[in-house]
């Protein structure tokens, strides 16, 4: 499941730190966004989601944040942990197809202590 | 464990030849979802099934073709192999209800020499 071979832009991080990975979608019209992390040899591993009805969800230690003025996404951990280093991707839902997801490149984060 | 499993976790095969990857969804999920990870190209989706019938299509090559069985499991056949196929495919299930997020297997590697 890992994406080695990507040019993925890459967010360093210090063990306890809080991380911001961002993501900018397609289509104004998508109405629901997702938040996948994968862990390298594994596949997608669902982390939180979002309507377009709403502007910030929270889960544990994750936040999404959600500005449709500008089609961009967040996904925010908090006290970043070593077990958090992943590739996370960002995914919409496209609105003329209720189930197809659209991922974006994704992003590596690294955690070091 | 999402609950999702594919068969095989490997597979090694020759241009020209084909093969089928084999997907069983959670437990009582009617969508089967296919993906195609590449090296240079992300995720991307290729097909959708929902309860035996084909929904949806994305960029599936001729060369590939999938279906899904009474009792849910789902198969994407790949002939006439060529090295750019060489990838990692996914199988997604999703289940019932229009905000349900997408679980994801642990993926076939595909290798074409």
């Amino acid at each position: 499941g890992e994406s080695v071979g990507l040019h993925l832009p890459t967010l360093s991080v210090q063990e306890g730190d809080n991380s911001i990975i961002n993501c900018a979608y397609s289509n104004s019209a998508s109405d629901y966004f997702i938040w996948y992390k994968q862990e390298s040899g594994k596949g997608p591993q669902f982390i939180i989601d979002i309507r377009s009805n709403m502007d910030k969800r929270q889960g544990q230690r994750v936040t999404v944040l959600l500005n449709k003025t500008v089609k961009h996404l967040s996904l925010q951990i908090a006290a970043t942990q070593p077990g958090d280093s992943a590739v996370y991707f960002c995914a919409e839902r496209a609105p003329y197809n209720t189930d197809k997801l659209i991922f974006g490149t994704g992003t590596r984060l690294q955690v070091f202590p | 464990d999402s609950g999702v499993t594919q068969t095989p976790k490997h597979l090694i095969t020759a241009t020209g030849q084909r093969v089928t990857l084999r997907c069983s969804p959670r437990s009582g999920d009617l969508s089967v979802y296919w993906y195609q990870q590449s090296l240079d190209q992300g995720l991307q989706f290729l097909i959708q099934y929902y309860n035996g019938e084909e929904r949806a299509k994305g960029n599936i090559l001729e060369r590939f073709s999938a279906q899904q069985f009474p009792d849910l499991h789902s198969e994407l056949n790949l002939s006439s192999l060529e090295l750019g196929d060489s990838a990692l495919y996914f199988c997604a299930s999703k289940g019932a209800g229009s905000y349900n997020e997408q679980f994801f297997g642990p993926g076939t590697r595909l290798t074409v020499l």
